[in-house]
């Protein structure tokens, strides 16, 4: 089976940088991806890795370590907008390929 | 503009009652899917379709049914044998390539009275 694990809560101030760590169990690993819900609305995807290394798109980076089974989505210069949660989700190369597995999410809060 | 459109964002319905969930996309993907969300939950997929007139089941398929009998729709029905059916529900849909970007439609709220 696949399991994810990740923070339930990260809190930061304006400006800050943040992380959100991603960790996966899973049979056979194809990609690591990241999506961002506002309250009520539909995630919207922000970045995938299948190789190790940094990902960077504007103020957000992704990283994957696939001997580590580890991920992490890194925030910068954080603003107000920022506060949603964030889903990790693999692909999994033993499942159907398309298929998405979820993490529980990482609720962002953005303080002034 | 192309994208997901889900209908109604808010939905009430008695218990016992059979429900049918819309969806519809412009963007010529060819799988779609369904998930449930719970507060405080990830996205747990219900079915999903690779090709027109075919589906397979997710995680959480038990008293859910969809057809595909068209590319541009995936309809979801909460059949009277979900024991829980009060959820977000979201729909998406994919090219499936390397990283199977999934594109969410705007969510049904069902609330089962």
């Amino acid at each position: 089976g696949q399991s994810l694990e990740q923070p339930s809560e990260v809190t930061a101030v304006e400006g800050a940088i943040v992380q959100i760590n991603c960790t996966y169990q899973t049979s056979g690993f194809y990609g690591l991806s990241w999506y961002q819900q506002h309250d009520g609305g539909a995630p919207t995807f922000l970045s995938y890795n299948a190789l190790d290394g940094l990902e960077e798109t504007g103020r957000f980076s992704s990283f994957l370590s696939r001997s580590d089974s580890y991920g992490y989505l890194l925030l910068q210069e954080l603003q107000m907008k920022d506060s949603a949660s964030y889903f990790c989700a693999v692909i999994d190369r033993g499942s159907t390929l398309g298929r998405l597995y979820f993490g529980r999410g990482t609720q962002l809060t953005v303080w002034p | 503009d192309g994208g997901i459109t889900q209908s109604p964002k808010y939905l009430f319905r008695k218990e016992g009652q059979n429900v049918t969930l819309s969806c519809e996309q412009n963007l010529n993907h060819d799988a779609m899917y369904w998930y449930r969300q719970d507060p405080g939950q990830g996205l747990r997929l219900i079915y999903y379709s690779q090709i027109v007139n075919d589906f397979q089941k997710g995680d959480i398929a038990e008293g859910y049914s969809v057809s595909r009998e068209k590319k541009e729709s995936f309809p979801l029905t909460v059949t009277s044998a979900q024991k829980n059916p009060t959820a977000f529900y979201l729909c998406a849909s994919s090219i499936q390539g390397e990283n199977n970007e999934q594109f969410f439609g705007p969510g049904t709220r069902l609330t089962v009275l």
